[in-house]
């Protein structure tokens, strides 16, 4: 079975400031996607980011970006000039390739301070 | 393109009645699979259906069931609640086409269960 761990629970950064947050998994599987999601306050669950494992390329979406280290199983998120919109609970997540079932970490939840 | 919806967004029971609640995914996408997410147990994979057909099936009692239509839609039915049920239900859709197994969330079902 996938595990998904994510071992920091609160977070806190200065608005315009960078931040990253941790997230380690195992699997026996080599194939199989992983993802960044961010649930703000009104519960909406929004994607952030996501990873194939067979990419060796970490990926990046404006001010978010991704460490995908295969090797060790780690999967962190970089946010740069953090903005007070970015406050929210983030999970990480692992899926197959054939999609369907996400396995979430316990979520970190983060908060940009003025 | 509209996004995942679900209806209700709130509702409340008392233990021993069941409910159904409904999602309608992104035009186009045929997976759909349901999440519970509590604040003990954190995000839960519930089912998937694809075509009709459950796919995946998560760790929860038989008191737990889903269907699909024709047109994507799904429902998932609660049968005999019980407290530990109040949680936040989240449908998600996906294209489940190769490269686009990214799944897409509604805002979610609120369940309080009296």
């Amino acid at each position: 079975a996938q595990t998904v761990t994510q071992s920091q629970p609160e977070m806190s950064v200065q608005e315009a400031e960078t931040v990253t947050l941790s997230c380690t998994y195992d699997t026996s599987e080599s194939n199989y996607y992983l993802f960044w999601y961010k649930q703000p306050p009104s519960r909406q669950m929004i994607l952030v980011i996501r990873q194939e494992a067979y990419k060796q390329q970490n990926a990046t979406e404006n001010r978010f970006s991704v460490n995908f280290q295969k090797a060790a199983k780690s999967f962190s998120l970089k946010i740069s000039d953090s903005q007070l919109g970015d406050t929210a609970m983030y999970f990480c997540a692992f899926g197959f390739s054939s999609g369907s079932r996400l396995t979430f970490g316990e979520g970190t939840q983060l908060t940009v301070n003025p | 393109k509209a996004g995942v919806t679900q209806t209700p967004r709130y509702l409340i029971k008392t233990r021993g009645q069941q409910v159904t609640l409904s999602c309608s995914p992104i035009s186009g996408h045929r997976s759909v699979s349901w999440y519970q997410q509590t604040p003990g147990q954190g995000l839960q994979f519930l089912f998937e259906y694809f075509s009709e057909t459950q796919r995946n099936k998560g760790n929860f009692p038989g008191r737990f069931s889903g269907r699909q239509f024709s047109n994507s839609r799904s429902e998932m039915n609660v049968s005999t609640l019980e407290l530990g049920d109040s949680a936040l239900y989240l449908c998600a859709s996906s294209l489940v086409l190769a490269g686009e197994e990214t799944q897409y969330f509604g805002p979610g079902t609120r369940l309080l269960v009296l």
